[in-house]
């Protein structure tokens, strides 16, 4: 069974750093790129950063590019998110999220989410 | 970057009926060299995660139920739910993998009536 664990929210001030964690389990890792897909509270889906399966490619939304740093590795089938000069609108629950196998399309496995409040 | 757009913002259905949601994206998400359409429709229930319905315009995630459908081509795409069931109250969001940033609709809401 897929898994996707994400770690690491919390309640962090304004300008102040963090960093995410997500264990995958139940599928081949290093197969698959990852993303980080953010949530704000009541609102919709916002993709932030991609990697593909080793790493050669990375891109980020505008939003966060020069702040947040996206990261796998996969000896220990985690991927990372280091959110650094956060603002009180990166405020949401980030979630770890698979790329489909080759041949199919989307996002096919998403996390339960790690809630990030940026506030003082 | 492609902006992706839904319609209606919300929508209210009887059990058993059919419900629709539209979505229009600002470019063309139609790929020549592989004759595919960069589009998936997903789900989210309330206090869960998006789950994936539809990839491709119209394929069918594995173990999705059939009463779900996905057509369209080009800029306008339509998910229609056959007949609907109490457990397909949520809101469903398209969304484009065809550049990035990758970009979602604003979501649909489907209630019941």
């Amino acid at each position: 069974e897929v898994q996707l664990l994400e770690s690491g929210g919390g309640l962090v001030q304004p300008g102040r750093s963090l960093r995410l964690s997500c264990a995958a389990s139940g599928f081949i890792f290093d197969d698959h790129a990852m993303h980080w897909v953010r949530q704000r509270p009541g609102a919709g889906l916002e993709w932030v950063a991609s990697i593909s399966w080793n790493s050669g490619k990375i891109e980020y939304a505008v939003s966060v590019k020069d702040r947040f740093i996206i990261s796998r590795d996969n000896a220990k089938n985690s991927l990372y998110l280091e959110m650094n000069s956060l603002r009180v609108e990166d405020t949401a629950l980030y979630y770890c999220v698979r790329d489909t196998p080759v041949g199919a399309g989307g996002f096919d496995y998403w996390g339960e989410g790690a809630l990030v409040v940026v506030s003082s | 970057d492609i902006v992706m757009t839904q319609s209606p913002d919300s929508l209210a259905v009887s059990l058993g009926e059919r419900a629709t949601i539209n979505c229009k994206s600002s470019q063309n998400i139609f790929y020549d060299s592989n004759n595919k359409n960069y589009l998936a429709w997903y789900q989210q229930r309330p206090g869960q995660p998006p789950k994936l319905l539809v990839y491709w315009a119209s394929i069918r995630q594995s173990g999705v139920p059939d009463r779900f459908s996905g057509s369209g081509s080009g800029t306008d795409f339509t998910l229609t739910i056959s007949s609907l069931q109490a457990e397909d109250v949520a809101v469903y969001y398209c969304q484009q993998y065809y550049t990035t940033p990758f970009t979602f609709g604003p979501g649909t809401i489907v209630d019941l009536k």
